[in-house]
């Protein structure tokens, strides 16, 4: 399968633990994202790379979120201290550079993150 | 900001009736419209995309929508529905004049179609 994979699928923690999930993008493409997903709620943007570079960062992306793409191919997204209100499905997702902004996004399966 | 709307929560109907779920947006300049759908256990895939051309676009397993700008609307439409759209649906909208290449998404819509 050559689709945008997520590790874990499924994280259980206890509040003020850290967490970190891993993202592979589809091998070609240069973008990739990151969304949360709330139940009832769309994705929410969270950040994104090209190639390397973090372009953007969502104001709702606190101090305790940090994300990394440190060669430009897959991507951590750590959790530090973690709350219950962090506990969401969080997305990968990737693009190909080519394809400009009106290209389209391939999602990954998520991982869930439950804190207790 | 860039935000999107999605007016309906929940829709039920059954097989072979007509489907409309809106979306409008708020943005002045140019933008790039996508509907994406959520099989139930699926990721996120690609229904289909406006960003030039024809306002009336065509995607997978049927579905159209149309960009209307003096609305700021891209709703989707699909004229006889099948118990397999059951799924949760999604507006969503970048605006690349402005420099970024982030995709904002509605809130959903939860289609559930009756056999």
């Amino acid at each position: 399968d050559t689709g945008v994979s997520q590790d874990p699928r499924h994280k259980i923690t206890k509040r003020g633990q850290n967490v970190t999930f891993r993202c592979d993008p589809i091998s070609e493409h240069n973008r990739l994202y990151w969304y949360r997903q709330t139940l009832g709620q769309g994705p929410e943007f969270l950040t994104y790379f090209q190639n390397e570079a973090q372009l953007e960062k969502s104001r709702l992306l606190s101090d305790r979120f940090s994300a990394e793409r440190p060669k430009g191919s897959f991507s951590t997204l750590e959790i530090q201290r973690t709350e219950q209100g962090d506990s969401a499905m969080y997305l990968c997702a990737s693009s190909p550079m080519t394809s400009g902004v009106t290209g389209e996004l391939f999602f990954g399966e998520g991982s869930r993150l439950t804190v207790l | 900001a860039q935000s999107v709307s999605q007016h309906n929560h929940h829709v039920i109907l059954s097989e072979a009736a007509s489907l409309e779920l809106g979306c409008n947006y708020s943005y002045g300049g140019t933008v790039n419209l996508f509907w994406y759908v959520q099989y139930p256990g699926q990721h996120l895939q690609l229904l289909l995309k406006y960003f030039s051309g024809d306002p009336l676009v065509k995607g997978i397993k049927g579905f159209e929508a149309e960009f209307i700008k003096s609305k700021f609307s891209f709703n989707l439409r699909k004229p006889s529905v099948q118990w397999s759209d059951t799924a949760e649906y999604f507006c969503a909208v970048n605006a690349p004049p402005s420099g970024t290449y982030k995709y904002i998404f509605g809130t959903g819509t939860r289609l559930k179609v009756l056999a």
